[in-house]
Protein backbone atom coordinates (compact mmCIF):
# COMPACT_ATOMS: atom_id res chain seq x y z
CA UNK A 1 0.00 0.00 0.00
CA UNK A 2 0.85 3.48 -0.86
CA UNK A 3 2.57 5.52 2.61
CA UNK A 4 2.50 8.90 2.98
CA UNK A 5 4.57 11.01 5.59
CA UNK A 6 4.34 14.30 6.60
CA UNK A 7 7.83 14.85 9.05
CA UNK A 8 6.65 17.95 10.94
CA UNK A 9 4.12 17.73 13.25
CA UNK A 10 3.77 21.45 14.11
CA UNK A 11 4.69 24.78 12.56
CA UNK A 12 4.29 28.41 13.24
CA UNK A 13 4.34 31.53 10.52
CA UNK A 14 4.11 34.95 11.05
CA UNK A 15 0.94 36.69 9.49
CA UNK A 16 2.05 37.68 5.98
CA UNK A 17 5.10 35.39 5.65
CA UNK A 18 5.84 32.32 3.78
CA UNK A 19 5.66 29.02 5.22
CA UNK A 20 6.52 25.26 3.30
CA UNK A 21 4.70 22.63 4.62
CA UNK A 22 6.74 18.91 3.63
CA UNK A 23 5.75 15.47 1.90
CA UNK A 24 6.74 12.52 0.84
CA UNK A 25 5.03 9.19 -0.66
CA UNK A 26 6.00 5.73 -1.45
CA UNK A 27 4.44 4.44 -4.48
CA UNK A 28 5.36 2.22 -7.71
CA UNK A 29 2.80 3.79 -9.45
CA UNK A 30 3.25 6.07 -12.33
CA UNK A 31 -0.29 7.73 -12.14
CA UNK A 32 -1.95 9.02 -9.59
CA UNK A 33 -3.35 12.16 -7.90
CA UNK A 34 -1.79 14.52 -4.82
CA UNK A 35 -3.56 16.43 -2.50
CA UNK A 36 -3.41 18.78 -0.01
CA UNK A 37 -6.53 19.33 2.72
CA UNK A 38 -6.88 21.62 5.33
CA UNK A 39 -9.24 20.92 8.49
CA UNK A 40 -9.96 23.89 10.57
CA UNK A 41 -10.82 23.76 13.93
CA UNK A 42 -14.41 23.11 13.03
CA UNK A 43 -13.00 19.99 11.58
CA UNK A 44 -14.55 20.07 7.67
CA UNK A 45 -11.88 18.73 5.49
CA UNK A 46 -11.11 21.11 2.71
CA UNK A 47 -9.45 20.64 -0.34
CA UNK A 48 -6.78 23.25 -0.81
CA UNK A 49 -4.66 22.16 -4.11
CA UNK A 50 -4.43 19.18 -6.20
CA UNK A 51 -1.59 17.54 -8.66
CA UNK A 52 -1.70 15.15 -11.06
CA UNK A 53 1.15 12.95 -11.84
CA UNK A 54 1.82 13.42 -14.92
CA UNK A 55 1.48 17.20 -15.38
CA UNK A 56 4.92 18.07 -14.61
CA UNK A 57 3.86 21.95 -14.24
CA UNK A 58 3.42 22.92 -10.57
CA UNK A 59 -0.27 23.13 -9.47
CA UNK A 60 -1.42 26.65 -8.01
CA UNK A 61 -3.85 28.26 -6.48
CA UNK A 62 -4.04 31.88 -5.32
CA UNK A 63 -1.86 31.44 -2.23
CA UNK A 64 -1.09 27.82 -2.34
CA UNK A 65 1.46 26.44 -4.55
CA UNK A 66 3.26 22.93 -4.60
CA UNK A 67 6.69 21.47 -4.92
CA UNK A 68 6.32 18.43 -7.29
CA UNK A 69 8.98 16.65 -7.51
CA UNK A 70 7.79 12.91 -8.63
CA UNK A 71 11.44 11.32 -9.23
CA UNK A 72 11.97 12.08 -5.24
CA UNK A 73 8.32 11.29 -4.49
CA UNK A 74 8.50 15.03 -2.99
CA UNK A 75 5.24 16.86 -2.90
CA UNK A 76 5.67 20.00 -0.61
CA UNK A 77 3.10 22.88 0.05
CA UNK A 78 4.05 26.63 -0.07
CA UNK A 79 1.80 29.12 1.71
CA UNK A 80 2.58 32.67 0.89
CA UNK A 81 1.56 35.76 2.90
CA UNK A 82 0.02 33.60 5.21
CA UNK A 83 -3.27 34.57 7.02
CA UNK A 84 -4.80 33.75 10.22
CA UNK A 85 -7.58 31.87 8.59
CA UNK A 86 -4.94 29.37 7.23
CA UNK A 87 -4.40 28.28 11.10
CA UNK A 88 -5.77 24.77 10.49
CA UNK A 89 -4.63 20.86 10.31
CA UNK A 90 -2.90 19.82 7.16
CA UNK A 91 -2.92 16.85 5.23
CA UNK A 92 -1.21 15.54 2.06
CA UNK A 93 -2.66 12.88 0.44
CA UNK A 94 -2.35 10.51 -2.19
CA UNK A 95 -4.98 8.48 -4.46
CA UNK A 96 -4.44 5.82 -6.85
CA UNK A 97 -8.04 3.65 -6.31
CA UNK A 98 -8.28 4.35 -3.16
CA UNK A 99 -7.10 8.11 -0.62
CA UNK A 100 -4.18 7.87 1.76
CA UNK A 101 -3.53 10.44 4.27
CA UNK A 102 -0.22 11.28 6.19
CA UNK A 103 -0.32 12.15 9.47
CA UNK A 104 -1.04 15.96 9.47
CA UNK A 105 1.04 18.95 10.22
CA UNK A 106 -0.43 21.51 12.66
CA UNK A 107 -0.20 25.28 11.48
CA UNK A 108 -0.23 28.53 13.44
CA UNK A 109 -0.41 31.56 11.80
CA UNK A 110 0.54 33.85 14.41
CA UNK A 111 -0.77 37.87 13.67
CA UNK B 1 -22.95 21.55 -3.48
CA UNK B 2 -22.30 18.19 -2.53
CA UNK B 3 -23.62 16.97 0.85
CA UNK B 4 -22.11 14.18 2.60
CA UNK B 5 -24.79 14.03 5.95
CA UNK B 6 -23.21 11.63 8.70
CA UNK B 7 -26.16 10.61 10.74
CA UNK B 8 -24.85 11.60 14.13
CA UNK B 9 -21.86 13.68 14.97
CA UNK B 10 -21.31 13.27 18.63
CA UNK B 11 -21.93 9.52 19.84
CA UNK B 12 -21.49 7.58 23.41
CA UNK B 13 -21.58 3.51 23.70
CA UNK B 14 -20.63 1.40 26.49
CA UNK B 15 -18.19 -1.08 25.50
CA UNK B 16 -19.53 -4.24 23.52
CA UNK B 17 -22.44 -2.34 21.84
CA UNK B 18 -23.33 -2.39 18.68
CA UNK B 19 -22.34 0.97 16.77
CA UNK B 20 -23.80 1.63 13.13
CA UNK B 21 -22.53 5.16 11.93
CA UNK B 22 -24.68 6.09 8.57
CA UNK B 23 -23.63 8.47 5.99
CA UNK B 24 -25.44 9.52 2.73
CA UNK B 25 -24.12 11.34 -0.27
CA UNK B 26 -26.28 13.27 -2.52
CA UNK B 27 -24.19 13.28 -5.78
CA UNK B 28 -24.43 9.45 -7.33
CA UNK B 29 -20.68 8.81 -6.63
CA UNK B 30 -20.07 5.42 -7.03
CA UNK B 31 -16.54 5.86 -4.30
CA UNK B 32 -17.21 6.32 -0.99
CA UNK B 33 -15.09 5.38 2.37
CA UNK B 34 -14.66 5.47 6.21
CA UNK B 35 -11.65 6.90 7.86
CA UNK B 36 -11.00 7.11 11.81
CA UNK B 37 -8.90 9.97 12.65
CA UNK B 38 -6.84 9.85 15.89
CA UNK B 39 -4.31 12.69 16.94
CA UNK B 40 -0.65 12.60 15.27
CA UNK B 41 -2.03 9.54 12.97
CA UNK B 42 -3.69 11.92 10.35
CA UNK B 43 -6.72 9.83 8.98
CA UNK B 44 -6.65 6.02 8.14
CA UNK B 45 -8.81 4.21 6.03
CA UNK B 46 -11.05 1.85 7.45
CA UNK B 47 -12.90 0.38 4.32
CA UNK B 48 -13.94 1.87 1.26
CA UNK B 49 -16.49 1.01 -1.73
CA UNK B 50 -16.33 1.28 -5.59
CA UNK B 51 -20.00 0.57 -5.89
CA UNK B 52 -23.55 -0.86 -4.45
CA UNK B 53 -22.48 -4.46 -2.66
CA UNK B 54 -18.79 -4.24 -3.27
CA UNK B 55 -16.48 -3.72 -0.26
CA UNK B 56 -12.12 -3.56 0.07
CA UNK B 57 -10.89 -3.31 3.32
CA UNK B 58 -7.87 -0.84 3.68
CA UNK B 59 -5.67 -0.21 6.62
CA UNK B 60 -7.51 -0.56 9.83
CA UNK B 61 -10.39 -3.02 9.44
CA UNK B 62 -10.15 -5.16 12.38
CA UNK B 63 -13.22 -4.49 14.74
CA UNK B 64 -15.05 -2.92 11.56
CA UNK B 65 -17.37 -4.13 9.23
CA UNK B 66 -19.41 -1.79 6.48
CA UNK B 67 -22.89 -2.16 4.38
CA UNK B 68 -23.53 -0.63 0.38
CA UNK B 69 -27.19 -1.68 0.13
CA UNK B 70 -27.45 1.97 -2.01
CA UNK B 71 -25.22 4.01 -4.12
CA UNK B 72 -25.94 6.67 -1.36
CA UNK B 73 -25.25 5.33 1.47
CA UNK B 74 -22.10 3.85 3.47
CA UNK B 75 -22.65 2.05 6.93
CA UNK B 76 -19.96 1.78 9.28
CA UNK B 77 -20.61 -0.53 11.99
CA UNK B 78 -18.38 -1.83 15.18
CA UNK B 79 -19.73 -5.35 16.08
CA UNK B 80 -18.49 -4.98 19.52
CA UNK B 81 -17.13 -1.38 20.72
CA UNK B 82 -14.38 -1.29 22.50
CA UNK B 83 -12.60 1.70 24.37
CA UNK B 84 -9.53 1.70 21.39
CA UNK B 85 -12.33 2.44 18.91
CA UNK B 86 -13.18 5.94 20.29
CA UNK B 87 -11.79 8.24 17.81
CA UNK B 88 -13.59 10.70 15.24
CA UNK B 89 -14.76 8.53 12.24
CA UNK B 90 -15.18 10.35 8.81
CA UNK B 91 -16.74 9.42 6.16
CA UNK B 92 -16.15 10.73 1.86
CA UNK B 93 -17.55 10.13 -1.77
CA UNK B 94 -15.79 10.72 -4.71
CA UNK B 95 -17.04 10.00 -8.02
CA UNK B 96 -14.86 6.86 -9.97
CA UNK B 97 -11.81 8.36 -11.80
CA UNK B 98 -13.31 7.27 -14.81
CA UNK B 99 -15.93 9.60 -14.87
CA UNK B 100 -15.73 13.13 -17.09
CA UNK B 101 -14.94 15.56 -15.24
CA UNK B 102 -13.73 14.27 -11.96
CA UNK B 103 -10.83 15.86 -9.99
CA UNK B 104 -10.20 13.01 -7.60
CA UNK B 105 -11.24 15.32 -4.93
CA UNK B 106 -12.67 13.92 -1.92
CA UNK B 107 -16.06 15.13 -0.39
CA UNK B 108 -16.12 14.77 3.45
CA UNK B 109 -18.99 14.55 6.24
CA UNK B 110 -18.64 16.49 9.28
CA UNK B 111 -17.36 13.75 10.95
CA UNK B 112 -19.07 11.75 14.03
CA UNK B 113 -17.02 11.47 17.35
CA UNK B 114 -17.70 8.32 18.99
CA UNK B 115 -16.33 7.67 22.63
CA UNK B 116 -17.01 4.26 24.03
CA UNK B 117 -16.81 3.92 27.84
Amino acid sequence: AQTVTQSQPEMSVQEAETVTLSCTYDTSENNYYLFWYKQPPSRQMILVIRQEAYKQQNATENRFSVNFQKAAKSFSLKISDSQLGDTAMYFCAFMRNDMRFGAGTRLTVKP
Amino acid sequence: DVKVTQSSRYLVKRTGEKVFLECVQDMDHENMFWYRQDPGLGLRLIYFSYDVKMKEKGDIPEGYSVSREKKERFSLILESASTNQTSMYLCASTPSLGTSGNTGELFFGEGSRLTVL
